[in-house]
């Protein structure tokens, strides 16, 4: 069935640090890719999102690209600041909203 | 435009008691859906409804969860009864115009 991995944390960086956070998922057919984050004492938003192979997602600094040959869709910043400090969710959902599927999230600390 | 409302925020209850949980999405959305995430982990959908439909419930344990949109608009989650792996956060989003807003959430804690 349809799934998303993504990398464990916490993550811990100093400010203005680069970051990455892996996501690849499993699924039939083409389905679009999100990016939702949680800060502390808030609920999910969206962050990003891509809908399609090869399409960049990109909000606040962030961005993430659709590949499809490597079924990935990483999570990068060229420079975080404290403020970037939050659970970081990969999603999917197939057929236009239909089943989402979430990673179980990645926790990112930036220390300034 | 208002957001997803969604109460109580938080319950405490005991093993083998029912509970219920409320969600009126934003004015006008179609789809919605009723997650359950259990501390360290992602979301996970149990119901999905369009219009007052149920278009998923795959992942809903039956045999103690239920939940209900009758006007196609707000819509209530039950368990009954619960047990201690129930304690979650339970989340009810809204999709519109291409992205799905989430609610607060209700955070149970099953004793």
């Amino acid at each position: 069935g349809d799934s998303v991995t993504q990398m464990e944390g916490p993550v811990t960086l100093s400010e203005e640090a680069f970051l990455t956070i892996n996501c690849t998922y499993t699924a039939t057919g083409y389905p679009s890719l999100f990016w939702y984050v949680q800060y502390p004492g808030e609920g999910l938003q969206l962050l990003l999102k891509a809908t399609k192979a090869d399409d960049k997602g990109s909000n606040k600094g962030f961005e993430a690209t659709y590949r499809k040959e490597t079924t990935s869709f990483h999570l990068e910043k060229g420079s975080v600041q404290v403020s970037d400090s939050a659970v970081y969710f990969c999603a999917l959902s197939r057929d236009n909203f239909n089943k989402f599927y979430f990673g179980s999230g990645t926790k990112l600390n930036v220390k300034p | 435009e208002a957001g997803v409302a969604q109460s109580p925020r938080y319950k405490i209850i005991e093993k083998r008691q029912s509970v219920a949980f409320w969600c009126n999405p934003i004015s006008g959305h179609a789809t919605l859906y009723w997650y359950q995430q259990i501390l360290g982990q992602g979301p996970k959908l149990l119901i999905q409804f369009q219009n007052n439909g149920v278009v998923d419930d795959s992942q809903l344990p039956k045999d103690r969860f239920s939940a209900e949109r009758l006007k196609g608009v707000d819509s209530t989650l039950k368990i009954q009864p619960a047990k201690l792996e129930d304690s979650a956060v339970y989340l009810c989003a809204s999709i519109g115009f291409d992205e799905q807003y989430f609610g607060p959430g209700t955070r149970l804690t099953v004793t």
